[in-house]
C-alpha cells in the first residue's frame, strides 16, 4: 500500500511570486486536507478537500487555494507569497466510512518546505 | 470550540527512565483524541487514537495514553525511553463541527530528548 507523497520536499521562492505544492493520497482514500507547520509551531488547517470540492477551510487568507482530482491527488496553489508563508507544508489523507462519514484518522506526508525569500 | 495545551514545550530523560509528556483538551462534542510524533525533516506519523472504546489506549513502540474525562486530561507515556524516540510529539483533537465536518486542532508540541 502506497503512503501519502509529496512534490517537491524543497522549493524556494521570492516575495510576489506563486507556487503549486501537490499531495497524491493513499491508496482508497478520498479526502485531502492540507495543513501549514511554521517553524517550531504546530500543523495549522488550511482546508480539506472531498470530491473535488472544498469541504471546510481554516483561518487563510483567499490567496490560498486548492484543487483535488479525479484521482483523489491535490494541489495546494498559494499566490503573492509573503515571508511569512515560508514553511513546511503538510498534506494528509483519510478514508470516508462506507455510509460516507469521515474518519478521524488522518495520515500525513513528508512535506513540502517552502522558503519565501 | 475545541483547543489543545500541552504543557511542556521540552521534556528530558535519560535512556531507559520513563517518558510523560502531558496534553489538556478543551472541545464542545465527543472528542477524537491522537498522539502524532515528528521526527527531524519528517512528517507525522500517528502514534495511538482514542475514540471511547477504552480509556486506556496502546499504541506503536511502547506508548501508550490514557483518557481522564474529569481531568481533561490525555497524557503520554512509555515505560523506558529509548533514543530513537527523541522527537516532536503532538497531541491532537479531533471534533464534529456544526458543518458536519471534523476538524485536526493540533497543540503546539513537546520535544522530548533522550540522553544516552
Amino acid at each position: 500500500e502506497t503512503g501519502v507523497t509529496q512534490s517537491p520536499t524543497h522549493l524556494i521562492k521570492t516575495r510576489g511570486q506563486q507556487v503549486t505544492l501537490r499531495c497524491s493520497s493513499q491508496s482508497g482514500h478520498n479526502t485531502v486536507s492540507w495543513y501549514q507547520q511554521a517553524l517550531g509551531q504546530g500543523p495549522q488547517f488550511i482546508f480539506q478537500y472531498y470530491r473535488e470540492e472544498e469541504n471546510g477551510r481554516g483561518n487563510f487568507p483567499p490567496r490560498f487555494s486548492g484543487l483535488q482530482f479525479p484521482n483523489y491527488s491535490s494541489e495546494l496553489n498559494v499566490n503573492a507569497l509573503e515571508l511569512d508563508d515560508s514553511a513546511l507544508y503538510l498534506c494528509a489523507s483519510s478514508p470516508r466510512t462506507s455510509g460516507g462519514a469521515l474518519t478521524d484518522t488522518q495520515y500525513f506526508g513528508p512535506g513540502t518546505r517552502l522558503t519565501v525569500l | 470550540a475545541q483547543s489543545v495545551t500541552q504543557l511542556d514545550s521540552h521534556v528530558s530523560v535519560s535512556e531507559g527512565t520513563p517518558v510523560l509528556l502531558r496534553c489538556n483538551y478543551s472541545s464542545s462534542y465527543s472528542p477524537s483524541l491522537f498522539w502524532y510524533v515528528q521526527h527531524p525533516n519528517k512528517g507525522l506519523q500517528l502514534l495511538l487514537k482514542y475514540t471511547s472504546a477504552a480509556t486506556l489506549v496502546k499504541g506503536i513502540n511502547g506508548f501508550e495514553a490514557e483518557f481522564k474525562k474529569s481531568e481533561t486530561s490525555f497524557h503520554l507515556t512509555k515505560p523506558s525511553a529509548h533514543m530513537s524516540d527523541a522527537a516532536e510529539y503532538f497531541c491532537v483533537v479531533s471534533s464534529l463541527q456544526d458543518t458536519g465536518r471534523r476538524a485536526l486542532t493540533f497543540g503546539s508540541g513537546t520535544r522530548l530528548q533522550v540522553q544516552p
